[in-house]
């Protein structure tokens, strides 16, 4: 069993729509949790970050968190086309990721 | 700031040769963090150093695999008698272990062909 995993997708939204973006992690020792997005032939880079049971919002970005069920996503409101990328959850530390869902948003 | 910095950029081998990396961390994080990431997959976890430290190894990683971090700055990772299966982006990423602990910034990577 991966210790992150990722629903695969991919994942095709229109413009504008919600996009939803869903994690599982194996480790109950996992304390942080992170979002991080990687757009085709670059490094990722972070999106969110979640610590505590809940939802935490960021602009149009929200992650949830839920210890009890090991569940973290990130929901994209409003979704624009420069959203298209790899959408990497990952879980610390140190830091492991999932293999990623590859979302397109289309005009 | 000029971010973490990786050298080379792009490697191409032959099998059998030996290879090494160089990353140059964000000049006051302590943590520094190797992956590999191959097509259509996430970053997989090789190894991370606090300061000079090496913390934990991945129980995955071959022992052709070794990283130093000799004095808490840069890191070097060593790949011996390199195999096609080797071939891979190489990331390196830095962190503090202040307050906002957990993000990762990462390098641009090293690209490794083997032929």
């Amino acid at each position: 069993q991966k210790e992150v995993e990722q629903n695969s997708g991919p994942l095709s939204v229109p413009e504008g729509a919600i996009a939803s973006l869903n994690c599982t992690y194996s480790d109950r020792g996992s304390q942080s949790f992170f979002w991080y997005r990687q757009y085709s032939g670059k490094s990722p880079e972070l999106i969110m970050s979640i610590y505590s049971n809940g939802d935490k919002e960021d602009g149009r970005f929200t992650a949830q968190l839920n210890k009890a069920s090991q569940y973290v996503s990130l929901l994209i409101r409003d979704s624009q086309p420069s959203d298209s990328a790899t959408y990497l959850c990952a879980a610390s530390s140190p830091m492991r990721f999932g293999a990623g869902t590859r979302l397109t948003v289309k005009p | 700031d000029t971010g973490v910095s990786q050298n080379p950029r792009h490697k191409i081998t032959k099998r059998g040769q030996n290879v090494t990396f160089r990353c140059d961390p964000i000049s006051e994080h302590n943590r520094l963090y190797w992956y590999r990431q191959t097509l259509g997959q996430g970053p997989e976890f090789l190894t991370y150093f606090q300061n000079e430290a090496q913390l934990e190894k991945s129980r995955l990683l071959s022992d052709r695999f070794s990283a130093e971090r000799p004095k808490g700055s840069f890191s070097t990772l060593e790949i011996q008698r390199t195999e096609q299966g080797d071939s891979a982006m190489y990331l390196c990423a830095s962190s503090s272990t202040g307050v906002a602990t957990g993000e990762l910034f990462f390098g641009e990577g090293s690209r490794l062909t083997v032929l």
